[in-house]
């Protein structure tokens, strides 16, 4: 069953705009990941932020978490055509990780 | 490494046959993960291994799955009989358990079954 879910199921944009996507989960969480599936492939991790921590960055990404609403948001800034991709987001306790449904990011060129 | 090996990546095959899916993680990982991604329910955990041991089954769908890991380099799912509605992509994954900064898992490119 899902654990995570991803809001807006489908966002585009124009190349150099941010992109902004949500995720909503119901259950205590150790961590939160968010991953990228480009079509027809696996997912690739993006980026990892603990239960403890509040925001986390990575080159063009920005994480942050709320704990208390249970929620995180994973921000794309100066999108690219090459990041259009699903994203999703992946609650862990431990091994057992519950993914969302995903968001469709379409980057217009 | 060649990262996670998942074959074959594409099956089309009969309701009621047999199919086996089969994965070999990246060298060195102890956990193995298989997933499957449809549509509808999108990505689902059905199972997972620890050093070659299952640890949770409680993904799997019903008595027609069943998963083996005989070594620490090679897993196969199994469906048997197959039905249409288990026509979806499984997905293989695998991590260590040394990485403890990112516990990423890593991903392998799929493989999508066709049951007609």
């Amino acid at each position: 069953s899902q654990q995570g879910e991803e809001d807006p199921q489908a966002l585009s944009i124009q190349e150099g705009e941010n992109a902004t996507m949500n995720c909503s989960y119901k259950t205590s969480i150790n961590n939160l990941q968010w991953y990228r599936q480009n079509s027809g492939r696996g997912l690739v991790h993006l980026i990892l932020i603990r239960s403890n921590e509040r925001e986390k960055h990575s080159g063009r990404l920005r994480v942050t978490l709320d704990t208390s609403k249970k929620s995180s948001s994973l921000l794309i800034t100066a999108s690219r055509a090459a990041d259009t991709a699903s994203y999703f987001c992946a609650t862990d306790k431990g091994n057992d990780m519950r993914f969302g449904a995903g968001t469709r990011l379409t980057v217009k060129p | 490494d060649a990262g996670v090996i998942q074959s074959p990546r594409h099956e089309v095959t009969e309701m009621g046959q047999e199919v086996t899916l089969r994965c070999k993680p990246i060298s060195g990982h102890d956990y193995l993960f298989w997933y499957r991604q449809t549509m509808m329910r999108g990505l689902e955990l059905l199972i997972y291994f620890n050093n070659n041991v299952p640890i949770d089954d409680s993904g799997m769908p019903e008595d027609r799955f069943s998963a083996k890991m005989p070594n620490a380099s090679f897993s196969t799912l199994k469906i048997q009989p197959s039905e249409p509605r288990d026509s979806a992509v499984y997905f293989c994954a695998s991590r260590s358990s040394r990485d403890r900064s990112s516990y990423e898992q890593y991903f392998g490119p799929g493989t999508r079954l066709t049951v007609t």
